[in-house]
């Protein structure tokens, strides 16, 4: 069953701090792996894609891992500012002839205080 | 700028009313997304199109949900009759999908309340 499960479900942090993010996932055949900013009351907002031959992918201070072999992803934020409290959502994509299913995890909610 | 509109941003409604909501994606994009979103089921998938053609819609109650395409600027996703358990906020997302990068850009979406 195809599954994306992120950890943890909730993060504070102090602003200035480093943290990861946490996506594991069981989906085949794996195409790519999508990390999304989602501020409250606002869509999600890419930060970076990863296809099946990319380890990493850094955007700002937002980078974001991939092992395909484990089946895992971290996005790491660096100096955390309080603009980056927000839901951060993993989808990882399968593709089967042409058709796509995308397989969302349910989130991280990630506070930044000051 | 181009971005996703949808609307309508905010809609309350009674129990068995119709509700109809639009999306504009953007121009040049292949593909259509229509997701639902609620704090206990996060982001789910309800149906998409490519180049206007319905490519899987698994994810959508059939008996009361419609996802229709009319024409390459317009994408709409109707509820008859709505119930509470609709209530939710819904996103469009559009992307240029096939092609390498193919970011998904999404809507600021429609927040649906059923009384």
């Amino acid at each position: 069953k195809n599954q994306v499960e992120q950890s943890p479900q909730s993060l504070i942090i102090l602003e200035g701090k480093n943290c990861t993010l946490q996506c594991n996932y069981t989906v085949s055949p794996f195409s790519n792996l999508r990390w999304y900013k989602q501020d409250t009351g606002r869509g999600p907002v890419s930060l970076t894609i990863m296809t099946f031959s990319e380890n990493t992918k850094s955007n700002g201070r937002y980078t974001a891992t991939l092992d395909a072999d484990t089946k895992q992803s971290s996005l790491h934020i660096t100096a955390s500012q309080l603009s980056d409290s927000a839901s951060y959502i993993c989808v990882v994509s399968a593709t089967t002839s042409g058709t796509y299913k995308y397989i969302f995890g349910t989130g991280t909610r990630l506070k930044v205080l000051a | 700028d181009a971005r996703v509109t949808q609307t309508p941003r905010h809609k309350v409604t009674e129990m068995g009313q119709e509700v109809t909501m639009r999306c504009q994606p953007i121009l040049g994009h292949n593909t259509v997304f229509w997701y639902r979103q609620t704090m206990m089921q996060g982001l789910e998938l309800l149906a998409y199109f490519r180049n206007r053609a319905p490519l899987d819609d698994s994810g959508m109650p059939k008996d009361r949900f419609s996802a229709e395409m009319p024409d390459a600027t317009l994408a709409t996703l109707k509820i008859q009759p709505s119930e509470p358990r609709d209530s939710a906020v819904y996103f469009c997302a559009s992307g240029l999908v096939g092609h390498s990068g193919n970011t998904i850009y999404f809507g600021e979406g429609s927040w649906l309340t059923v009384v």
